[in-house]
């Protein structure tokens, strides 16, 4: 069965740090992994989609890199605003469309 | 993208009554359907898989006499939720997928309060 961590589960950062969200899953037998990003009390906004084949993605701040055999993934985020500031969820594919996510990262970014 | 549209965003009801939750993707055919239930705090479980024209299929621990899954087309699906409880309250998401997408497009959530 495949398990999805997520560390840390908080983290508070002043405006303009850059900083590293951390995901982790069990089985490496993934189709792709996503990231999203989720506003209190809102549905999931797609950030970025890496293929099982691919090593890292790029969105404007955002940076995903994957590291599939070793069932690890990052979500780098330069120049940190607090418009940033909200949950980020992980999300390993793998039979099917099925997702697994983990618990997400609560992101504040203080003025 | 792609977009999925999810109502109500917010329903309050007594206990013991029914409860409709619909999602539709609005310019893709959905062939798969995904619902999703979130508590405070905690990330999203997967209740049920529905593919368009099939009977649902359900995550282990999920009662498929409460929560009622229909996807009769390929653009809605819906969940019903049957003599709610308090426990039931929580946060459903749906997502939406079609031929050819390698994304899952989500609902904007409805939060569900049983009194």
């Amino acid at each position: 069965k495949q398990e999805v961590t997520q560390i840390p589960a908080a983290l508070s950062v002043p405006e303009g740090e850059n900083l590293v969200l951390n995901c982790s899953f069990t089985d490496s037998a993934i189709y792709n992994l996503q990231w999203f990003r989720q506003d209190p009390g809102k549905g999931l906004t797609s950030l970025l989609l890496i293929q099982s084949s691919q090593r890292e993605q790029t969105s404007g701040r955002l940076n995903a890199s994957l590291d599939k055999s070793s069932g690890r993934s990052t979500l780098y985020i330069a120049a940190s605003q607090p418009g940033d500031s909200a949950t980020y969820l992980c999300a390993v594919r793998t039979s099917g469309s099925r997702l697994t996510f983990g618990e997400g990262t609560q992101l504040t970014v203080n003025p | 993208g792609a977009v999925v549209s999810q109502h109500p965003s917010r329903v309050i009801c007594k206990s013991g009554t029914s409860v409709k939750i619909e999602c539709r993707s609005l310019d893709f055919q959905a062939t798969t359907m995904f619902w999703y239930r979130q508590f405070p705090k905690q990330s999203l479980m997967l209740m049920a898989t529905s593919n368009e024209g099939s009977k649902a299929t359900y995550e282990q621990g999920v009662e498929k006499d409460k929560f009622l899954i229909n996807h009769a087309s390929l653009t809605l699906s819906t969940l019903t939720v049957t003599s709610a409880h308090p426990e039931d309250s929580s946060f459903y998401i749906c997502s939406a997928t079609g031929t050819g997408y390698e994304k899952l497009f989500f609902g904007s959530g409805t939060q569900l309060s049983v009194l």
